[in-house]
């Protein structure tokens, strides 16, 4: 069973707009997602966190909106810059489990 | 930022031979993992590590898997024999603790041919 799932597998925008990743999750002692970004031949590198007694965090251009109830999350990157196409995980640990479980990934594409 | 140092890079093997990748992990963390990936898509969970012992392991982590740290040095992933299905890159990770932020190795590129 998935426990982390994501959507759209890709997802193609153009530069200067914003590009919305979706996450949802099975297990609700999960509390803490993060999302990592990672560029072809490159390990995945951490770009933002939230844990779930937040429901929202922003950095940069970079904003997750975190829903509790409904298992859900989103990543919004405002102003999305070609160096921003890459493919993003959604992910997620909790209770006190060392193992992080990702989602499928998708893979962002922005265009000039 | 911290850095996990993978070695090597890229590893050819011929199957049914023995092969194992290093892992170097940032500095003070406690907590290790080998996650695998396929074409760049899905990172499956291999196995976690904690003081000296595995934690948790997946389904994925078959008997000829084996890891270690042997007296705070490389932690290592073993595999012996390799099989042409074990072709993938092969992720280390580190953190401090539980539930706090996870720091991935560039991977290591295995083909087993």
């Amino acid at each position: 069973q998935q426990q982390v799932r994501q959507s759209p597998q890709s997802l193609t925008v153009w530069e200067g707009e914003t590009a919305i990743l979706n996450c949802s999750y099975e297990n609700s002692a999960f509390d803490y997602f993060p999302w990592y970004q990672q560029f072809p031949g490159e390990g995945p590198a951490l770009l933002i966190a939230i844990r779930s007694v937040s429901d929202k965090k922003e950095d940069g251009g970079f904003t997750i909106f975190f829903n509790k109830r409904e298992k859900n999350l989103s990543l919004h990157i405002k102003d999305s810059q070609p160096g921003d196409s890459a493919t993003y995980f959604c992910a997620a640990s909790g209770n006190n489990n060392n193992r992080i479980f990702f989602g499928d990934g998708t893979q962002l594409v922005v265009k000039p | 930022g911290p850095k996990v140092l993978q070695i090597p890079s890229h590893q050819i093997i011929d199957m049914g031979q023995m092969v194992t990748l290093n892992c170097d992990p940032v500095s003070n963390h406690l907590y290790f993992y080998w996650y695998k990936q396929i074409l760049g898509q899905q990172m499956e969970f291999l196995v976690n590590f904690y003081n000296g012992k595995v934690m948790e392991k997946s389904k994925l982590f078959k008997d000829q898997f084996s890891v270690e740290r042997p007296d705070g040095s490389y932690f290592t992933l073993k595999i012996q024999p390799t099989a042409l299905e074990d072709s993938a890159v092969y992720f280390c990770a580190s953190s401090l603790g539980g539930s706090t932020e996870v720091f991935f190795g560039k991977g290591t590129r295995l083909t087993v041919v």
